[in-house]
Protein backbone atom coordinates (compact mmCIF):
# COMPACT_ATOMS: atom_id res chain seq x y z
CA UNK A 1 0.00 0.00 0.00
CA UNK A 2 1.29 3.53 -0.85
CA UNK A 3 2.23 5.51 2.49
CA UNK A 4 3.74 8.98 3.03
CA UNK A 5 4.80 9.68 6.13
CA UNK A 6 6.01 13.36 7.01
CA UNK A 7 8.38 14.67 10.50
CA UNK A 8 8.39 16.22 12.64
CA UNK A 9 4.85 16.85 12.95
CA UNK A 10 5.05 20.50 14.10
CA UNK A 11 8.24 22.79 13.97
CA UNK A 12 9.31 25.90 15.50
CA UNK A 13 12.07 28.07 14.83
CA UNK A 14 13.62 31.35 15.06
CA UNK A 15 13.52 33.43 11.66
CA UNK A 16 16.55 33.02 9.93
CA UNK A 17 17.58 29.09 12.09
CA UNK A 18 17.41 26.97 8.33
CA UNK A 19 16.12 23.61 9.29
CA UNK A 20 14.76 20.66 7.09
CA UNK A 21 11.42 18.84 6.75
CA UNK A 22 11.06 14.70 5.80
CA UNK A 23 8.76 12.79 3.71
CA UNK A 24 9.73 9.26 4.06
CA UNK A 25 7.22 7.69 1.00
CA UNK A 26 6.51 3.94 0.22
CA UNK A 27 5.33 3.35 -3.61
CA UNK A 28 5.05 1.27 -5.92
CA UNK A 29 6.74 2.97 -9.22
CA UNK A 30 6.81 6.52 -8.10
CA UNK A 31 5.68 9.08 -10.63
CA UNK A 32 6.05 11.95 -9.08
CA UNK A 33 6.35 13.77 -5.56
CA UNK A 34 5.07 17.05 -4.77
CA UNK A 35 5.15 19.46 -1.83
CA UNK A 36 2.70 22.29 -1.17
CA UNK A 37 2.47 24.92 1.49
CA UNK A 38 -1.18 25.21 2.78
CA UNK A 39 -2.38 28.38 5.13
CA UNK A 40 -5.10 28.08 7.65
CA UNK A 41 -8.08 28.44 5.70
CA UNK A 42 -7.14 28.03 2.32
CA UNK A 43 -6.31 25.45 -0.79
CA UNK A 44 -2.95 24.18 -1.30
CA UNK A 45 -0.47 25.78 -2.98
CA UNK A 46 1.83 24.34 -5.78
CA UNK A 47 5.71 24.56 -4.56
CA UNK A 48 7.40 21.49 -6.27
CA UNK A 49 6.86 18.27 -8.05
CA UNK A 50 10.07 15.93 -8.33
CA UNK A 51 10.73 12.60 -10.39
CA UNK A 52 13.39 10.50 -10.13
CA UNK A 53 16.28 9.89 -7.36
CA UNK A 54 18.92 12.75 -7.36
CA UNK A 55 15.99 15.28 -8.57
CA UNK A 56 17.07 18.85 -6.78
CA UNK A 57 14.56 22.02 -7.22
CA UNK A 58 14.75 25.57 -5.48
CA UNK A 59 12.32 28.44 -5.01
CA UNK A 60 13.43 31.94 -2.93
CA UNK A 61 14.93 29.95 0.68
CA UNK A 62 12.93 26.43 -0.06
CA UNK A 63 14.89 23.61 -1.78
CA UNK A 64 13.37 19.96 -2.37
CA UNK A 65 15.44 16.94 -2.97
CA UNK A 66 14.79 13.14 -3.53
CA UNK A 67 16.05 10.36 -3.16
CA UNK A 68 14.59 6.58 -3.49
CA UNK A 69 12.75 6.22 -0.21
CA UNK A 70 12.30 9.99 0.70
CA UNK A 71 12.02 13.91 0.01
CA UNK A 72 13.80 16.78 2.14
CA UNK A 73 12.52 20.50 2.03
CA UNK A 74 15.07 22.59 2.90
CA UNK A 75 14.45 26.24 4.31
CA UNK A 76 17.06 28.25 4.67
CA UNK A 77 16.79 31.36 6.89
CA UNK A 78 13.27 31.13 6.74
CA UNK A 79 11.09 34.33 7.65
CA UNK A 80 8.01 34.45 10.06
CA UNK A 81 5.47 34.57 6.41
CA UNK A 82 7.36 30.85 5.77
CA UNK A 83 4.76 30.17 8.71
CA UNK A 84 2.54 27.35 7.31
CA UNK A 85 1.87 23.60 6.80
CA UNK A 86 4.14 21.84 4.57
CA UNK A 87 2.35 18.89 2.79
CA UNK A 88 4.07 16.42 0.83
CA UNK A 89 2.75 13.66 -1.33
CA UNK A 90 3.02 11.06 -3.97
CA UNK A 91 1.27 9.53 -7.29
CA UNK A 92 2.38 5.67 -7.95
CA UNK A 93 2.06 4.11 -11.38
CA UNK A 94 -0.90 2.49 -10.19
CA UNK A 95 -2.27 5.57 -8.88
CA UNK A 96 -4.31 7.03 -11.73
CA UNK A 97 -3.15 10.09 -10.67
CA UNK A 98 -4.16 10.17 -7.09
CA UNK A 99 -2.19 11.76 -4.77
CA UNK A 100 -1.47 10.22 -1.40
CA UNK A 101 -0.60 13.16 0.70
CA UNK A 102 1.53 12.59 4.34
CA UNK A 103 -0.12 14.59 7.58
CA UNK A 104 1.63 17.42 6.81
CA UNK A 105 4.57 19.33 8.57
CA UNK A 106 3.16 22.68 10.81
CA UNK A 107 5.89 25.19 10.78
CA UNK A 108 5.88 28.05 12.77
CA UNK A 109 8.94 30.95 12.20
CA UNK A 110 9.12 33.42 15.37
CA UNK A 111 10.82 36.64 14.83
CA UNK B 1 -0.60 30.52 -14.21
CA UNK B 2 -2.42 27.60 -13.09
CA UNK B 3 -5.01 29.35 -11.15
CA UNK B 4 -8.09 27.00 -9.86
CA UNK B 5 -11.12 29.36 -8.57
CA UNK B 6 -13.70 27.95 -6.16
CA UNK B 7 -17.01 29.96 -5.89
CA UNK B 8 -18.60 30.45 -3.39
CA UNK B 9 -15.99 30.48 -0.27
CA UNK B 10 -17.58 30.14 2.24
CA UNK B 11 -21.69 28.83 2.34
CA UNK B 12 -24.05 28.35 5.68
CA UNK B 13 -27.07 26.47 5.23
CA UNK B 14 -30.10 24.55 6.69
CA UNK B 15 -30.55 21.05 7.10
CA UNK B 16 -32.19 19.52 4.32
CA UNK B 17 -31.23 21.97 1.59
CA UNK B 18 -28.62 21.21 -1.16
CA UNK B 19 -25.49 23.35 -2.09
CA UNK B 20 -23.43 23.87 -5.24
CA UNK B 21 -19.82 24.42 -5.27
CA UNK B 22 -18.37 25.39 -8.77
CA UNK B 23 -14.80 24.85 -9.30
CA UNK B 24 -13.06 26.46 -12.42
CA UNK B 25 -9.71 26.53 -13.94
CA UNK B 26 -9.14 30.04 -15.01
CA UNK B 27 -5.95 29.97 -17.36
CA UNK B 28 -6.17 26.40 -18.78
CA UNK B 29 -7.64 23.25 -19.84
CA UNK B 30 -8.27 20.57 -17.04
CA UNK B 31 -9.08 16.77 -18.28
CA UNK B 32 -9.06 15.95 -14.37
CA UNK B 33 -10.37 18.19 -11.39
CA UNK B 34 -10.50 16.32 -8.29
CA UNK B 35 -13.06 16.95 -5.40
CA UNK B 36 -11.23 16.72 -1.54
CA UNK B 37 -12.61 17.60 2.11
CA UNK B 38 -10.41 18.25 5.09
CA UNK B 39 -11.61 18.32 8.46
CA UNK B 40 -10.16 20.30 11.18
CA UNK B 41 -5.89 19.26 11.34
CA UNK B 42 -5.81 17.18 8.99
CA UNK B 43 -4.90 16.14 5.75
CA UNK B 44 -7.14 16.25 2.47
CA UNK B 45 -9.36 13.33 1.76
CA UNK B 46 -9.70 12.83 -1.58
CA UNK B 47 -13.65 12.09 -2.76
CA UNK B 48 -13.48 11.70 -5.96
CA UNK B 49 -11.84 12.30 -9.60
CA UNK B 50 -13.90 13.91 -12.58
CA UNK B 51 -12.94 13.86 -16.06
CA UNK B 52 -14.65 16.02 -18.29
CA UNK B 53 -17.82 14.21 -20.10
CA UNK B 54 -17.59 11.13 -17.99
CA UNK B 55 -19.08 10.09 -14.45
CA UNK B 56 -17.10 10.67 -11.63
CA UNK B 57 -15.18 8.23 -10.22
CA UNK B 58 -15.51 8.01 -6.05
CA UNK B 59 -13.66 6.78 -3.59
CA UNK B 60 -14.95 3.99 -1.33
CA UNK B 61 -16.89 5.02 1.22
CA UNK B 62 -18.35 8.58 -0.14
CA UNK B 63 -22.02 8.36 -1.11
CA UNK B 64 -22.32 8.98 -4.55
CA UNK B 65 -26.26 10.00 -4.72
CA UNK B 66 -25.08 12.37 -1.77
CA UNK B 67 -21.93 14.21 -3.42
CA UNK B 68 -23.29 14.82 -7.24
CA UNK B 69 -20.20 16.00 -9.13
CA UNK B 70 -20.62 17.08 -13.06
CA UNK B 71 -17.70 17.86 -14.98
CA UNK B 72 -19.20 19.28 -18.09
CA UNK B 73 -16.05 21.43 -19.89
CA UNK B 74 -12.82 21.17 -19.57
CA UNK B 75 -12.58 24.31 -17.12
CA UNK B 76 -15.69 24.08 -14.70
CA UNK B 77 -16.33 20.85 -12.14
CA UNK B 78 -19.19 21.11 -9.56
CA UNK B 79 -19.96 19.36 -6.23
CA UNK B 80 -23.35 19.35 -5.05
CA UNK B 81 -24.05 18.49 -1.84
CA UNK B 82 -27.77 17.09 -1.52
CA UNK B 83 -29.91 17.41 1.58
CA UNK B 84 -27.14 18.85 3.58
CA UNK B 85 -26.83 17.69 7.11
CA UNK B 86 -24.54 18.88 10.08
CA UNK B 87 -21.76 16.12 9.24
CA UNK B 88 -21.50 17.97 5.97
CA UNK B 89 -20.05 20.51 7.06
CA UNK B 90 -16.49 20.85 6.19
CA UNK B 91 -13.77 22.35 4.12
CA UNK B 92 -14.06 21.52 0.70
CA UNK B 93 -11.26 22.07 -1.80
CA UNK B 94 -11.29 21.02 -5.82
CA UNK B 95 -7.58 20.58 -7.96
CA UNK B 96 -6.95 20.27 -11.85
CA UNK B 97 -4.72 18.58 -13.49
CA UNK B 98 -3.25 20.58 -17.21
CA UNK B 99 -5.24 18.39 -20.36
CA UNK B 100 -2.04 17.07 -22.20
CA UNK B 101 0.99 17.62 -19.85
CA UNK B 102 2.56 14.98 -18.56
CA UNK B 103 3.07 16.46 -15.20
CA UNK B 104 0.42 14.94 -12.39
CA UNK B 105 0.78 18.30 -10.49
CA UNK B 106 -2.66 19.19 -9.24
CA UNK B 107 -3.11 22.36 -8.72
CA UNK B 108 -5.99 23.40 -6.06
CA UNK B 109 -8.54 26.20 -5.44
CA UNK B 110 -8.74 28.22 -2.72
CA UNK B 111 -11.43 26.22 -1.19
CA UNK B 112 -14.66 26.13 -0.30
CA UNK B 113 -16.22 26.16 3.91
CA UNK B 114 -19.41 24.43 3.93
CA UNK B 115 -21.59 25.24 7.62
CA UNK B 116 -24.45 22.94 7.66
CA UNK B 117 -27.44 24.32 10.44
Amino acid sequence: EDQVTQSPEALRLQEGESSSLNCSYTVSGLRGLFWYRQDPGKGPEFLFTLYSAGEEKEKERLKATLTKKESFLHITAPKPEDSATYLCAVVGSGGYNKLIFGAGTRLAVHP
Amino acid sequence: GAVVSQHPSWVICKSGTSVKIECRSLDFQATTMFWYRQFPKQSLMLMATSNEGSKATYEQGVEKDKFLINHASLTLSTLTVTSAHPEDSSFYICSATLAGGYTDTQYFGPGTRLTVL
